[in-house]
């Protein structure tokens, strides 16, 4: 696609129950990061991918939160034992260089994953 | 304290007006600074990137400003539609050659009235 797709839209999960945030990047962008957005405030870091390498984690809130990119593409977020703190908004992020490349290269963002845990 | 503070909050004005939006940073050293625009429900869309060594960069009737030596930017809008209205968000991607430490503000909700 011509963008970066994340699936699903919109989620609803139940206290206690496992769920997995999908994103596609954009074909051939080098990097992948993962952020979290709760309402009216601005994303925060949840963890950054060069290629298929998990380079920093720093910022998944628990252990309760795993990503992953094995093949250097397509990337899932998953978060075990949801708990109602949980509910925001995932957002997906892909570019083609890494972001602290002097050129300034353009990061785009996904949809973002809307989930819910009631 | 967040790295990256935006001033105002929010802001209304009129279809046809222009605006001026703040960024302030205390990220140091950084490479580049970045300004989205995030419709309510839309992921961000990127406005303008600037690197440390630009003072202004324009798209559009968006043109941003950057200051390095007192850490400021400023993202002027002008002949503003409705259409503008959204979140305009500053980011700030530091120097760490390789790594990942965007910090983001949290942004200035701007609406667009008639």
């Amino acid at each position: 696609g011509a963008g970066v797709s994340q699936s699903p839209r919109y989620k609803v999960a139940k206290r206690g129950q496992d769920v997995a945030l999908r994103c596609d990047p954009i074909s051939g962008h080098v990097s992948l990061f993962w952020y979290q957005q709760a309402l009216g405030q601005g994303p925060e870091f949840l963890t950054y991918f060069q290629n298929e390498a998990q380079l920093d984690k720093s910022g998944l809130p628990s252990d309760r939160f795993f990503a992953e990119r094995p093949e250097g593409s397509v990337s899932t977020l998953k978060i075990q034992r949801t708990q109602q703190e949980d509910s925001a908004v995932y957002l997906c992020a892909s570019s083609l260089s890494f972001p602290g490349d002097s050129s300034g290269n353009t990061i785009y963002f996904g949809e973002g994953s809307w989930l819910t845990v009631v | 304290k967040n790295q990256v503070e935006q001033s105002p909050q929010s802001l209304i004005i009129l279809e046809g007006k222009n605006c001026t939006l703040q960024c302030n940073y205390t990220v140091s050293p950084f490479s580049n600074l970045r300004w989205y625009k995030q419709d309510t429900g839309r992921g961000p869309v990127s406005l303008t990137i600037m690197t440390f060594s630009e003072n202004t960069k324009s798209n559009g009737r968006y043109t941003a400003t950057l200051d390095a030596d007192t850490k400021q930017s400023s993202l002027h809008i002008t002949a503003s539609q409705l259409s503008d209205s959204a979140s305009y968000i500053c980011v700030v991607s530091p120097f760490t050659g390789g790594g990942n430490k965007l910090t983001f503000g949290t942004g200035t909700q701007l609406k667009v009235e008639l």
